[in-house]
């Protein structure tokens, strides 16, 4: 079993849905990040978390430590949220990521 | 402001021959991490850097290794080259101690034939 499991592997939606993706995670952790990925690479961090609740523009990431679990959300999802979205934990000194969730948003 | 750089971007090597990637850090950070992104794979943490000195490192083979500049910048090198070795590999910075948010560069495709 991985250390950080995310679903859905893979998700569809239309342009205007409101979207959850969820990370469960076994291992001790200090902080939390979600990551997004473009085709061809591209990595850019969206939030940093460690208890809570955070929001920037449409996004929305929530973690509950008790129970080892994050979510994030996109609310009015748009074509251009198209991407996959990484889970990564920061566990003693080093990232342990999910394996990504792959969201394709049509218009 | 510029953003973590990395060169190549492209690199192709052969099986056996040593592979050097290259990344700068943004300006003030001091904290370097790289890791490696195989095809069809999650990403993996392969080293983290700070203040020149290697500060942590993942589950890779000794033939990984890398060093971290004074000026930051920090090299990958893979010696020894594999097929399986193929892959993206992501550097990525961060101010201060510790893994505080993390800015990833462009990545080097490395491709071993």
């Amino acid at each position: 079993k991985n250390e950080v499991e995310q679903s859905p592997q893979n998700l569809t939606a239309q342009e205007g849905e409101f979207i959850t993706i969820n990370c469960s995670y076994s291992v001790g952790i200090s902080a939390l990040h979600w990551l997004q990925q473009h085709p061809g690479g591209g990595i850019v961090s969206l939030f940093m978390l460690s208890s809570g609740k955070k929001k920037h523009g449409r996004l929305i990431a929530t973690i509950n430590i008790q129970e080892k679990h994050s979510s994030l959300h996109i609310t009015a999802s748009h074509p251009r949220d198209s991407a996959v979205y990484i889970c990564a934990v920061d566990n003693t000194d080093k990232l342990i990521f999910g394996t990504g969730t792959r969201l394709q948003v049509f218009p | 402001e510029a953003g973590v750089t990395q060169s190549p971007t492209h690199l192709i090597k052969t099986r056996g021959q040593q592979a050097t990637l290259r990344c700068s850090p943004i300006s003030g950070h001091t904290s370097v991490y790289w890791y490696q992104q195989a095809l069809g794979l999650g990403l993996q943490f392969l080293l983290w850097y700070d203040e020149g000195e290697e500060r942590n490192r993942g589950n890779f083979p000794p033939r990984f290794s890398g060093r971290q500049f004074p000026n930051y910048s920090s090299e990958l090198n893979v010696n020894a080259l594999e097929l399986e070795d193929s892959a993206l590999y992501l550097c990525a910075s961060s101010s201060d101690r510790g893994l505080y948010e993390q800015y990833f560069g462009p990545g080097t495709r490395l491709t071993v034939t």
